[in-house]
């Protein structure tokens, strides 16, 4: 089955601890995006990359890192969590075909950072 | 210029009413408007796109109206059913990129 797999799917953890939430794909889609989903702020970019080591900041950066060593593999790394990174992430592939951008989305991961 | 807007932010219909969704968007530039349905729980998944060549797509209950001139397009549920009810979002991107540009979402409930 197409799909996209993040791991976890709930995450609790306290400040400043590392954490990192995986992402895999089994489509070999060139482009991978990370976003988080906050209420009434809808998706909002965090890093994008556009095949592999080809990463570049989406509109919300900050306090987080990226890396795409394998094709199939984003990972979202937070050095440092604080609280203001509590939300619900989502981690999404796309290839272009047939004329449309059709991106595919994991389940999410909702983080709480205390 | 980068921007889509999206209205309203929340909508409720009763059972078998039409549910529409607006967005507007600033650069003429864009050429590719999917809308997304996000179920509680789940992430979003593509639910219909147009591009600009046409002024209407239709996909079962679902479709998409587009007005090039006003920089417009509108989602339409027709025969809503409870089974809809979720957040819709817009966005918009431009020739191959990849990069999409969302509006905020709509919570769309149908009531029984």
């Amino acid at each position: 089955e197409a799909q996209v797999t993040q791991n976890p799917r709930y995450l609790i953890t306290v400040t400043g601890k590392k954490l990192t939430v995986t992402c895999s794909q089994n489509m070999n889609h060139e482009y991978m995006s990370w976003y988080r989903q906050d209420p009434g702020l809808g998706l909002r970019q965090i890093y994008y990359s556009m095949n592999v080591e080809v990463t570049d900041k989406g509109d919300v950066p900050e306090g987080y890192k990226v890396s795409r060593k394998e094709k199939r593999n984003f990972p979202l790394i937070l050095e440092s969590p604080s609280p203001n990174q509590t939300s619900l992430y989502f981690c999404a592939s796309s290839s272009y075909r047939d004329g449309n951008y059709g991106y595919t989305f994991g389940s999410g991961t909702r983080l709480t950072v205390v | 210029q980068q921007q889509v807007k999206q209205s309203p932010q929340s909508l409720i219909v009763q059972k078998g009413g039409i549910s529409i969704i607006n967005c507007a968007y600033e650069n003429t530039a864009f050429d590719y408007f999917p809308w997304y349905q996000q179920f509680p729980g789940k992430g979003p998944a593509l639910l219909i796109a147009i591009r600009p060549d046409v002024s209407e797509k239709k996909e079962g209950r679902f479709t998409i109206s587009f007005n090039k001139s006003a920089k417009q397009f509108s989602l339409h549920i027709m025969d809503s059913q409870p089974g809809d009810s979720a957040t819709y979002f817009c966005a918009a991107s431009k020739g191959s990129n990849y990069q999409l540009i969302w509006g905020a979402g709509t919570k769309l409930i149908i009531k029984p």
